[in-house]
């Protein structure tokens, strides 16, 4: 079936600095990538909606000069934490639909600590 | 808007028992998909079913299956012959068959315990 391959899956950084988490289609073309954030014991929660080859859609609420998302292939989405917080601290989770009559297929997982 | 409800923040099951996990969603639309979607501890979400809701049938997939009552907007899970491996979160979720993107509106998820 298909795969989403999303790295890192630990990160721990220093407050201030960026982090970036990369999400790839390994076979089949991803025109839509989702990002979603969990926090401990709760749903995801969607941050935001990317497209390939345009400007991503955030949820209201979501900083996007904080989270920049990136969809520049249809191979590759990638989120960049910005000058990263320890509230940034969280469990972000990739998702790619492939098709209309198929399930979306998600990533890993990246948990990233704050420090 | 379209919403999604797991009334059972956590349920718990003999292994070998047969438990049934609840979910209500609330749409104005008549085509659109259901799924339920296992994250275990490594939290890698895992598709355990799906329900178009233009047929009638309720999805099977060997130990799992559904309850689908369109008209109550109720979408239960059962499972049966519960074992240690489906312990997980468990979520609820619905597409809208007409959005382009596939956007998913989730539930807040049911923890299932099994107990040995």
């Amino acid at each position: 079936g298909a795969v989403v391959s999303q790295h890192p899956s630990r990160v721990i950084c220093k407050s201030g600095t960026s982090v970036k988490i990369e999400c790839r289609s390994l076979d089949f073309q991803a025109t839509t990538m989702f990002w979603y954030r969990q926090f401990p014991k709760q749903s995801l929660m969607l941050m935001a909606t990317s497209n390939e080859g345009s400007k991503a859609t955030y949820e209201q609420g979501v900083e996007k000069d904080k989270f920049l998302i990136n969809h520049a292939s249809l191979t590759l989405s990638t989120l960049t934490v910005t000058s990263a917080h320890p509230e940034d601290s969280s469990f972000y989770i990739c998702s790619a639909p492939t098709g209309v009559n198929t399930e979306a297929f998600f990533g890993q997982g990246t948990r990233l600590t704050v420090v | 808007a379209q919403t999604v409800t797991q009334s059972q923040p956590e349920m718990s099951v003999q292994e070998a028992e047969t438990v049934t996990l609840s979910c209500t969603y609330d749409t104005s639309e008549s085509d659109y998909y259901l799924f339920w979607y296992k994250q275990p501890p490594s939290r890698q979400m895992i598709l355990v079913i799906r329900q178009e809701a233009y047929k009638q049938q309720n999805a099977t997939e060997n130990r799992f299956s559904v309850n689908f009552q369109k008209a109550a907007k109720s979408f239960s899970l059962k499972i049966s012959d519960s074992q240690l491996g489906d312990a997980a979160m468990y979520f609820c979720a619905y597409r809208r068959a007409m959005d382009s993107n596939y956007q998913l509106i989730w539930g807040a998820g049911t923890k299932l315990i099994i107990k040995p």
